[in-house]
């Protein structure tokens, strides 16, 4: 089956820091990303799209500046927190889109951020 | 009101017991309908689409009621492995998916 894979899985930084995760399909080619983020006991929530070769488009009151979305092939979106601080510290997960027929989308395994 | 919800549980059930999940979901328009299945710091995983005529994956049965605006999950002969917490989605868009995630519900299946 379609496999996505992030890395890092688990990043501890210290706050003002910039982090990037990487999102990749592995066997299919993406032809749309996803970025969400999850604080604990809440639902996961839908950062941004993102098609290659394209700017992401972001949901309401997500900052473009602060989250940085770059999507440069069909098998690469990379999630850059820059100036990261304690509030950012959450799990995003990326999701990637176009290796079935349904649009199924199928998950990586998330990245843990924390921020200190 | 949220645009899905869900009882957060948790549901603690014997194994072999059969357990019934709820979800409600506030947009009429929404296209498409799944469970999703979360263990503990992990990513969700697809456990099944819910289509209007109900559908059936082994011990897993799923109802859509559009009318109602209702999605349920009926899992029976509960085992160890099935404790998780499930997600309830729903896909406002048609082409690329646009998932809005429940806050899941929270099931624990004891020996």
């Amino acid at each position: 089956g379609a496999v996505v894979s992030q890395h890092p899985s688990r990043v501890i930084c210290k706050s003002g820091t910039s982090v990037k995760i990487e999102c990749r399909s592995l066997d299919f080619q993406a032809t749309t990303m996803f970025w969400y983020r999850q604080f604990p006991k809440k639902s996961l929530m839908l950062m941004a799209t993102s098609n290659e070769g394209s700017k992401a488009t972001y949901e309401q009151g997500v900052e473009k500046d602060k989250f940085l979305i770059n999507h440069a092939s069909l098998t690469l979106s990379t999630l850059t927190v820059t100036s990261a601080h304690p509030e950012d510290s959450s799990f995003y997960i990326c999701s990637a889109q176009g290796g079935t027929v349904d649009n199924e989308q199928f998950f990586g395994p998330g990245t843990r951020l924390t921020v200190l | 009101r949220k645009e899905v919800e869900q009882d957060p549980g948790p549901f603690n059930v014997p194994e072999g017991a059969t357990v019934a999940f709820n979800c409600t979901y506030s947009n009429s328009a929404s296209q498409s309908f799944f469970w999703y299945r979360q263990d503990c710091r992990k990513e969700p995983k697809l456990l099944m689409s819910v289509y209007s005529s109900g559908n059936e994956d082994g011990r897993f049965t799923a109802q859509l009621n559009r009318a109602s605006q209702y999605i349920s999950l009926l899992i029976r002969d509960s085992k160890l492995s099935d404790s998780a917490t499930y997600l309830c989605v729903v896909n406002m868009n048609t082409g690329f998916q646009k998932l809005v995630f429940g806050t899941g519900t929270r099931l624990l299946v004891s020996p």
